[in-house]
């Protein structure tokens, strides 16, 4: 069965304090893996598109990786404003096209 | 630019009633589709477009009706509603299977 998991559930970071989430997931094969950012009350707000392992791509303080198995988004010397819910999202090939598979996210939260 | 607007932003039903929750989008994408996001789970899927005229059922579609009549407004109707139906409901658009969504702000339903 075709399934995301992403760990921490939360992570509470000072400052500047850098570290990483992960998004593991299980497809037959990946067509893509997608990164978005929701800030309560909001909509998720769509960050990276990944298509093969080894690629990267960066924005700001964020960095997305891609292995066989997981991704990893980087957050380097985070400020009070990235606070917010990371949700990874997988496309598989051979299912629908547009049905993306989601992880139940990870709660980000830097004290200033 | 206005995106994705979705109204309204909040709605109280009693069970069995019906509503349509309306979704609009002027980016002239001609992906759409319906996801629910409940608590410790991740955004599923309901229903999607990928055009005027064409609409597919996602992973929960029971209970749930669209129409695409066309490309910029895509609404969602719940038939009779059930306590099971409360949730948050986000309509998303994007050019392609393989492109970013963009979300709009959500409806937070709530079926007594």
């Amino acid at each position: 069965e075709d399934q995301v998991t992403q760990s921490p559930e939360a992570l509470r970071l000072q400052e500047g304090e850098s570290s990483s989430l992960n998004c593991s997931y299980t497809v037959s094969g990946l067509r893509g893996l997608f990164w978005y950012r929701q800030d309560p009350g909001k909509g998720p707000e769509f960050l990276f598109t990944l298509y093969s392992a080894g690629e990267e791509k960066e924005k700001e303080r964020l960095k997305a990786t891609l292995t066989k198995k997981e991704s990893f988004l980087h957050i380097t010397a985070p400020k009070p404003e990235d606070s917010a819910t990371y949700l990874c999202a997988v496309q598989a090939r051979g299912g629908s096209n547009y049905q993306l598979i989601w992880g139940a996210g990870t709660k980000l939260i830097i004290k200033p | 630019n206005a995106g994705v607007t979705q109204t309204p932003k909040f709605q109280v039903l009693k069970t069995g009633q019906s509503m349509t929750l309306q979704c609009a989008q002027d980016m002239n994408h001609e992906y759409m589709s319906w996801y629910r996001q409940d608590p410790g789970m991740g955004l599923r899927l309901i229903h999607y477009s990928v055009g005027a005229g064409i609409t597919d059922q996602g992973e929960v579609p029971n209970g749930y009706n669209v129409s695409r009549s066309t490309t910029e407004d895509f609404p969602l109707r719940l038939l009779s509603a059930a306590p099971s139906q409360t949730s948050v409901y986000f309509c998303a658009s994007s050019w392609g299977d393989n492109y970013g969504y963009t979300f709009g702000s959500g409806t937070r339903l709530t079926v007594v």
